[in-house]
């Protein structure tokens, strides 16, 4: 079946440090791939996603690369901020599988000053 | 992408009643799914709700305890039933419209 793995947090950084966050994924037929973050106290927000392999999905400073030969979907940001702190999810879906997003179990990142 | 209204916000409800989640979309969209979130813990799938059709439910998940309407295909129901304090958490509704996927603000539900 389809499932995504991510690193355990959590993750604490200092300010404009440097953030990786390991996604895998095992997936029958050809997943899309996304993050999504969820600031504490609020809901979901798509932060990035990519649609086929060698894709870079990017966004706010955040940047994954879709690679198939590793089915990886890392997560990372040169430079993060104390407002980066959130809970990240890594998800995919199967569009011709009945269309479900299937997510990681999440990382929290804390950002200090 | 299509905007979703989710209501409540949040609700704290007696053990052994029922609270209905509802879950409106300003476009008509043919995929439509509810998840919960535990506290501290990732998004599960509960079920697909299908226009005209009864909901598709995820193992685990049953109709007699999360029963989901969907009359058109702009809104949806979902249900927690009989609840107990395990019911606690965040419940999402999720559209799927031009292969982008869509979240509620989502319902936090406490039960005492």
């Amino acid at each position: 079946g389809n499932s995504v793995t991510q690193m355990e947090g959590p993750v604490t950084l200092s300010e404009e440090a440097f953030l990786t966050i390991n996604c895998t994924y095992t997936a029958t037929g050809y997943p899309s791939l996304f993050w999504y973050v969820q600031y504490p106290g609020e809901g979901l927000q798509l932060l990035l996603k990519a649609t086929k392999a060698d894709d870079k999905g990017s966004n706010k400073g955040f940047e994954a690369t879709y690679r198939k030969e590793t089915t990886s979907f890392h997560l990372e940001k040169g430079s993060v901020q104390v407002s980066d702190s959130a809970v990240y999810f890594c998800a995919l879906i199967v569009y011709n599988q009945g269309g479900k997003l299937i997510f990681g179990q999440g990382t929290e990142l804390s950002v200090k000053p | 992408s299509a905007v979703i209204s989710q209501k409540p916000s949040r609700d704290i409800c007696q053990r052994g009643t029922s609270l209905t989640i509802q879950c409106q979309v300003d476009s008509q969209v043919t995929m439509m799914f509810w998840y919960r979130q535990q506290p501290g813990q990732s998004l599960t799938l509960i079920a697909t709700a299908n226009q005209g059709s009864e909901a598709t439910y995820e193992s685990g998940f049953v109709i007699d305890k999360f029963p989901i309407s969907r009359p058109n295909l702009t809104f949806s129901t979902l249900t927690v039933s009989n609840m107990s304090p395990e019911d606690s958490s965040i419940y999402l509704c999720s559209v799927v419209y031009n292969q982008g996927y869509t979240f509620g603000s989502g319902t936090r539900l406490t039960v005492v």
